[in-house]
């Protein structure tokens, strides 16, 4: 059984701190990474993709892999009140054409004014 | 900027009958993907299509649900006859040739079964 483990918080930070968000999996194969953010009652809405071990940055967000330890994260700098939702690990085992996505149950992260 | 739509919106239906879910992905993707969302609960994976196939399907899309591209821009969920648990929101994706990894999902149909 391929899982995708997240906090499911709430997680609370004040405007302009750094928000943190993590996922483990337990697939060892898992080839590709990725971070949605999805407010409520509205789809799933691709922030980061992250392939390699190490960090990736894009803007205020950054995301770092490790895949020794199958562990996946989010950096959000600078966070704003509209940062505030559940952001979605989810992880691609691919193999030949076929692509799916498993996700994790997300975090909800809530950035207080 | 490209995007996949969905229609309708929101789908109110009785029990036992049959629903389809229509679906336009972007116009130059070549792989589409099925999802559903309960209320509450995780995003799950139902299938994924490619080259006028199915290339997966999770344990969930039993006989009762099937996918078709019936033109080059439409890509439809038709479930047979539905059942109360099949209430959820339903998320059409699509991945490009050059990357096909990365998807990109509708703004989804709420489906609820009465």
């Amino acid at each position: 059984q391929k899982e995708v483990e997240q906090n499911s918080g709430p997680l609370s930070v004040p405007e302009g701190a750094i928000a943190s968000l993590n996922c483990t999996y337990s697939d060892r194969v898992s080839q590709s990474f990725f971070w949605y953010r999805q407010y409520s009652g509205k789809s799933p809405e691709l922030i980061m993709s992250i392939y390699s071990n190490g960090d990736k940055e894009d803007g205020r967000f950054t995301a770092q892999l490790n895949k020794a330890s199958q562990y996946v994260s989010l950096l959000i700098r600078d966070s704003q009140p509209s940062d505030s939702a559940t952001y979605l690990c989810a992880v691609n085992v691919t193999g030949g054409s076929n692509y799916k996505l498993t996700f994790g149950k997300g975090t909800l992260l809530t950035v207080n004014p | 900027e490209p995007e996949v739509t969905q229609t309708p919106s929101h789908q109110v239906t009785q029990m036992g009958q049959e629903v389809i879910l229509r679906c336009v992905p972007i116009s130059n993707h070549l792989y589409f993907y099925w999802y559903r969302q309960i209320l509450g609960q995780k995003v799950e994976f139902l299938v994924s299509f490619y080259n006028n196939e199915i290339s997966e399907k999770s344990e969930i899309f039993d006989d009762q649900f099937s996918v078709e591209r019936p033109d080059g821009s439409n890509f439809t969920l038709k479930i047979r006859s539905t059942k109360l648990e099949d209430s959820a929101m339903y998320f059409c994706a699509s991945s490009g040739l050059a990357d096909p990894d990365t998807q990109y999902f509708g703004p989804g149909t709420r489906l609820t079964v009465l």
